[in-house]
């Protein structure tokens, strides 16, 4: 299978705890882009990544979130000291170049739960 | 306003029915457009561009009305595997880059 990757496909934490989530884009793929999804709602953009170059990030990410892509391949994102509102489904996407009409292609996404 | 606002649903339509979502947005600089398929706890996946007045794919139909910031999608012939969450999606421009803003989504069912 050669599409995104995500890893775990689930977790369940205790608030407070840290976490970390990874993303293996489409091999050729330069542009990797973060997402988190809630029950009822569409994806919300977190962050984007050019290679190993993090671009752009929402407001939505505090501090305690934090993305790398370090040799511009796989991607971490990492969230500190959980609150029960980061429960949700974290989604990974990846494509190739800079046209905008260039499809994304999203991974299985990782389910987080804070209990 | 929502940067982009779907028709909330849910749509319980027989088989073999035609239905259509709506769906508006707010940046009148947006160039292309494009509709996700999200089936329930899967990642989303293209169901179809849209970069001039329309697109058509079988028995999907998307059209776009730039003046009045619209997009539709209309499935004919209404089959069970199309049920699913649709999102209608708008690329908008933010510091560096295009990031796609979803909308809510639309809820889809079809009936035997």
């Amino acid at each position: 299978d050669t599409g995104v990757s995500q890893d775990p496909r689930h977790k369940i934490t205790k608030r407070g705890q840290n976490v970390t989530f990874r993303c293996d884009p489409i091999s050729e793929h330069n542009r990797l882009y973060w997402y988190r999804q809630t029950l009822g709602q569409g994806p919300e953009f977190l962050t984007y990544f050019q290679n190993e170059a993090q671009l752009e990030k929402s407001r939505l990410l505090s501090d305690r979130f934090s993305a790398e892509r370090p040799k511009g391949s796989f991607s971490t994102l990492e969230i500190q000291r959980t609150e029960q509102g980061d429960s949700a489904m974290y989604l990974c996407a990846s494509r190739y170049g800079t046209a905008s009409y260039n499809e994304q292609f999203f991974g299985p996404g990782t389910r987080l739960t804070v209990l | 306003r929502k940067e982009v606002e779907q028709d909330p649903g849910p749509f319980n339509v027989p088989e073999g029915a035609t239905v259509a979502f709506n769906c508006t947005y707010s940046n009148s600089a947006s160039q292309s457009f494009f509709w996700y398929r999200q089936d329930c706890r899967k990642e989303p996946k293209l169901l179809m561009s849209v970069y001039s007045s329309g697109n058509e794919d079988g028995r999907f139909t998307a059209q776009l009305n730039r003046a009045s910031q619209y997009i539709s999608l209309l499935i004919r012939d209404s089959k069970l595997s199309d049920s699913a969450t649709y999102l209608c999606v708008v690329p908008i421009s933010s510091g560096s880059a295009r990031q796609l803003t979803f909308g809510s989504g639309t809820q889809l069912t079809v009936l035997p």
